[in-house]
């Protein structure tokens, strides 16, 4: 089943503690790219790749990293979380990220930071 | 202000109703895409348009670009539209990439 998934889908964390949500697509999509999603703000983008090695930022893309070493999986990393971050967080994949394409969407990762 | 904006924000609506959730933005933009989110799952791509209309059963979204007012409707509808819709632009700058600004979503209960 082509699919988008992350893991994990639930995470309670405490300030300063580095942690990682990973993103894997198998539709062999060149672009990813990952949203946080709040209330009365909607879905922003944080950073996204265009294919491996190729990153770039978004429109909120302080205080976070991503690596896109492998075409498959896309991860992001909070170095040092701050209850700001506590969001919900969306990857997404998409063909060849041209203008306009679908994105298909994962099914979200809940993010509380104490 | 937000580049993109949805109305109603909330809506409640009894089973059989026709729905409209309405999008406008101060973009210009090359086309928009109709999203649902449902609860505790993920999003999914209803519709991507850029002038007129397009129906998928029970659904109809409409655009005007000129206007930069898109809507969505829902005839006929069910519990199980129950759901946060969200209008994305495709702007016109941001060069080539897959760049979306998202409204803030419209969050529709529909009651039996």
């Amino acid at each position: 089943e082509a699919q988008v998934t992350q893991n994990p889908r639930y995470l309670i964390t405490v300030t300063g503690k580095k942690l990682t949500v990973t993103c894997s697509q198998n539709m062999n999509h060149e672009y990813m790219s990952w949203y946080r999603q709040d209330p009365g703000l909607g879905l922003r983008q944080i950073y996204y790749s265009m294919n491996v090695e190729v990153t770039d930022k978004g429109d909120v893309p302080e205080g976070y990293k991503v690596s896109r070493k492998e075409k498959r999986n896309f991860p992001l990393i909070l170095e040092s979380p701050s209850p700001n971050q506590t969001s919900l967080y969306f990857c997404a994949s998409s063909l060849g990220g041209r203008r306009g394409e679908t994105q298909y969407f994962g099914p979200g990762t809940r993010l509380l930071v104490l | 202000k937000n580049e993109v904006e949805q109305s109603p924000q909330n809506l409640t609506a009894q089973e059989g109703e026709f729905i409209t959730i309405n999008c406008s933005y101060s973009v210009g933009i090359s086309a928009l895409h109709w999203l649902q989110q449902h609860p505790g799952g993920g999003i999914v791509s209803l519709f991507m348009l850029s002038s007129g209309k397009k129906k998928h059963g029970r659904l109809i979204a409409t655009i005007n670009i000129q206007e930069k007012h898109s809507s969505l409707h829902i005839t006929a509808s069910h519990p199980r539209d129950s759901a946060v819709y969200i209008c994305a632009a495709i702007p016109n700058y941001g060069g080539a990439t897959n760049k979306l600004i998202f409204g803030t979503g419209t969050l529709l209960a529909v009651q039996p």
